[in-house]
């Protein structure tokens, strides 16, 4: 079955680094995403990264894929307060279209 | 940098009332999508929509939704007898050919009374 599942919260202080991780069920993902959620707004892409890989590195992202553990984390070095939001992780699979998304974890973080 | 975007921002409508969701996809993408949040849970796809027509429904897109893409720029999602539970988050996406990522609206937040 398609599942995906993140922790709902984390909490980190201003200039910590944040690890947010998932975990999937589904063994035929294409590409992993991360997307980020402000207040009142849409989905905004972040990064993703193609299933046979195990890393990418974006500026202050860094996705790790673990995929025999079907774990997948986004760290965000150097957190801001601008970094609060609600970060999802999606899975994109072979033969459809449609993504698949985690519950979204809160990142909160305080001065 | 070209956006997805989204009319209403917010719709509140009463219970059998029908409603449209618009959506603007960027403009040389061929690929459109709706998904939705309910309150509190995950982002649950809708219906995927290509060359003119639906490529893929959920279980949740039953016969009281429908889609269009009236013209060269518009797609739009209608609910023709809302129930409450159709109260949510509607998010409209699309995609390249030949991309993998989604780009997504920021959504019209549906309430149902």
């Amino acid at each position: 079955g398609e599942d995906v599942e993140q922790s709902l919260f984390l909490s980190v202080r201003e200039g910590d680094s944040s690890v947010i991780n998932c975990t999937y069920t589904d063994s035929s993902s294409t590409y992993l995403y991360w997307y980020k959620q402000e207040p009142g707004a849409g989905l905004q892409l972040l990064t993703y990264i193609f299933s046979n890989m195990d890393m990418k590195q974006d500026q202050r992202l860094t996705v790790l894929l673990n995929k025999k553990d079907k774990h997948l984390s986004l760290r965000i070095a150097d957190t801001q307060t601008g970094d609060s939001a609600i970060y999802f992780c999606a899975e994109g699979l072979h033969n459809t279209d449609k993504l698949i998304f985690g519950t979204g974890t809160r990142l909160q973080v305080f001065p | 940098e070209p956006e997805v975007t989204q009319t209403p921002s917010h719709q509140v409508t009463q219970m059998g009332q029908e409603v449209i969701l618009r959506c603007v996809p960027i403009s040389n993408h061929l690929y459109f999508y709706w998904y939705r949040q309910i309150l509190g849970q995950k982002v649950e796809f809708l219906v995927s929509f290509y060359n003119n027509e639906i490529s893929e429904k959920s279980e949740i897109f039953d016969d009281q939704f429908s889609v269009e893409r009236p013209d060269g720029s518009n797609f739009t999602l209608k609910i023709r007898s809302t129930k409450l539970e159709d109260s949510a988050m509607y998010f409209c996406a699309s995609h390249q050919a030949g991309e993998e990522t989604q780009y997504f609206g920021p959504g019209t937040r549906l309430l149902v009374l």
